[in-house]
């Protein structure tokens, strides 16, 4: 039973616009949510991460938004471009051990 | 720098057959972990380790075994390697108590037949 669910599995967005991934947790034990980035044939990059006592997190073109009461987290990508194109994960930990991971979103960005 | 280094970066397995895959990181890092990927599953962690001598399990542990002798290194052992096993495996450590970053190796691609 994954205990962080992420959607959608893939996405396709136009250049220029706004990629949005959400995930959503159940332990509320964790205290630590990363953005992992992916591209083909390299290990995860950590992208962006937040802690729960800010609902906000931005980084240039990234931004997680998160809600403590719902349980859950998304990432925003402004401005997308095709260098974008790669698996984004979502995760959680607690004390930073033991991370859990989504499934996974494909995004491609179109020229 | 080196960062995380896995090896080896593919191998083909027959069933019933055992395997180490190789972890070191150059970092100091207190925690290492092992993940499969597999498609649609994302990364599941198999076991990890806060520091030289200690391990715990994971998600998915059942038919693999780990050892934390050095600070450096974090194998991973297949004791019987079963088709279900077929899947990327990824190392990953981290020495940061604030941030929790994680750091991933390349990758090693495992295929049991």
């Amino acid at each position: 039973q994954q205990q962080v669910k992420q959607s959608p599995q893939s996405l396709i967005v136009q250049k220029g616009g706004i990629s949005i991934i959400n995930c959503a947790y159940e332990n509320t034990a964790f205290d630590y949510f990363p953005w992992y980035q992916q591209f083909p044939g390299k290990g995860p990059a950590l992208l962006i991460a937040i802690r729960p006592d800010v609902s906000e997190k931005k980084e240039g073109r990234f931004t997680i938004s998160f809600n403590k009461s719902a349980k859950q987290f998304s990432l925003h990508i402004m401005d997308s471009q095709p260098g974008d194109s790669a698996t984004y994960f979502c995760a959680a930990s607690r004390n930073n051990n033991d991370m859990r991971f989504g499934a996974g979103t494909r995004l491609t960005v179109k020229p | 720098n080196a960062g995380v280094t896995q090896t080896p970066k593919f191998q083909v397995l027959k069933t019933g057959q055992s395997m180490t895959l190789q972890c070191a990181q150059d970092m100091n890092h207190e925690y290492m972990s092992w993940y499969r990927q597999d498609p649609g599953m994302g990364l599941r962690l198999i076991h990890y380790s806060v520091g030289a001598g200690i391990t715990d399990q994971g998600e998915v542990p059942n038919g693999y075994n780990v050892s934390r002798s050095t600070t450096e290194d974090f194998p991973l052992r297949l004791l019987s390697a079963a088709p279900s096993q077929t899947s990327v495996y990824f190392c990953a450590s981290t020495g940061g108590r604030v941030t929790g970053e994680l750091f991933f190796g390349e990758g090693s691609r495992l295929t049991v037949l």
